[in-house]
């Protein structure tokens, strides 16, 4: 059974600092690892997906790795925002079905 | 593209009472829609599967006398809340996805039920 782990809980930086946020799985099996932002009281928006056959995939200032072996998901902020500040969650198939298995998320605040 | 929209984005109703909540995708055929809940400072867990013309798959523990799920096309699912309970509040997610396999899920924005 996939399980997902996100460290640290909430993370507070200031504006500018380059930061990563750290997802890991219990199920190497892995097809599909995405993180998404979540704003308060709103749902999901999809930053990346990362496929098994990949090892990162980047857009504008994020980043994000995938390292099966380890069972590791990392996703780096470049250069950060305050309109970053927003609760970033790590989600991963559960090995062979469809499903999505989430982590608890890292609440980031970016301070001006 | 790829946008889902939910119907209503909050509601408060009387305990003993049925709320129904749409998830509709706007601009794409869904094949596959799933319905997630989440408690505050919690994760989004997942409660049912719906695929359009079949019976919902439950998730162990989830009441499916109690969550009625129908997802009669290929561009709406409902999820109804029969006989609501307070433990019942909670945010409401659902997704959607385009084709089977291993495709990205579009989330809608969620709805808010607090039973009272």
């Amino acid at each position: 059974k996939q399980e997902v782990t996100q460290i640290p809980a909430a993370l507070s930086v200031p504006e500018g600092e380059n930061l990563v946020l750290n997802c890991s799985f219990t199920d190497s099996a892995i097809y599909n690892l995405q993180w998404f932002r979540q704003d308060p009281g709103k749902g999901l928006t999809s930053l990346l997906l990362i496929q098994s056959s990949q090892r990162e995939q980047t857009s504008g200032r994020l980043n994000a790795s995938l390292d099966k072996s380890s069972g590791r998901s990392t996703l780096y902020i470049a250069a950060s925002q305050p309109g970053d500040s927003a609760t970033y969650l790590c989600a991963g198939d559960q090995g062979g079905s469809e499903k999505l298995v989430f982590g608890k998320g890292t609440k980031l605040t970016v301070n001006p | 593209g790829a946008v889902v929209s939910q119907h209503p984005s909050w509601v408060i109703c009387k305990s003993g009472t049925s709320v129904k909540i749409e998830c509709r995708s706007l601009d794409f055929q869904a094949t596959t829609m799933f319905w997630y809940r989440q408690f505050p400072k919690q994760s989004l867990m997942l409660m049912a599967t719906s695929n359009e013309g079949s019976k919902a798959t439950y998730e162990q523990g989830v009441e499916k006398d109690k969550f009625l799920i129908n997802h009669a096309s290929l561009t709406l699912s409902t999820l109804t809340v029969t006989s609501a309970h307070p433990e019942d509040s909670s945010f409401y997610i659902c997704s959607a996805r385009i084709l089977a396999g291993w495709e990205t899920q579009y989330f809608g924005p969620g709805t808010r039920l607090l039973v009272l």
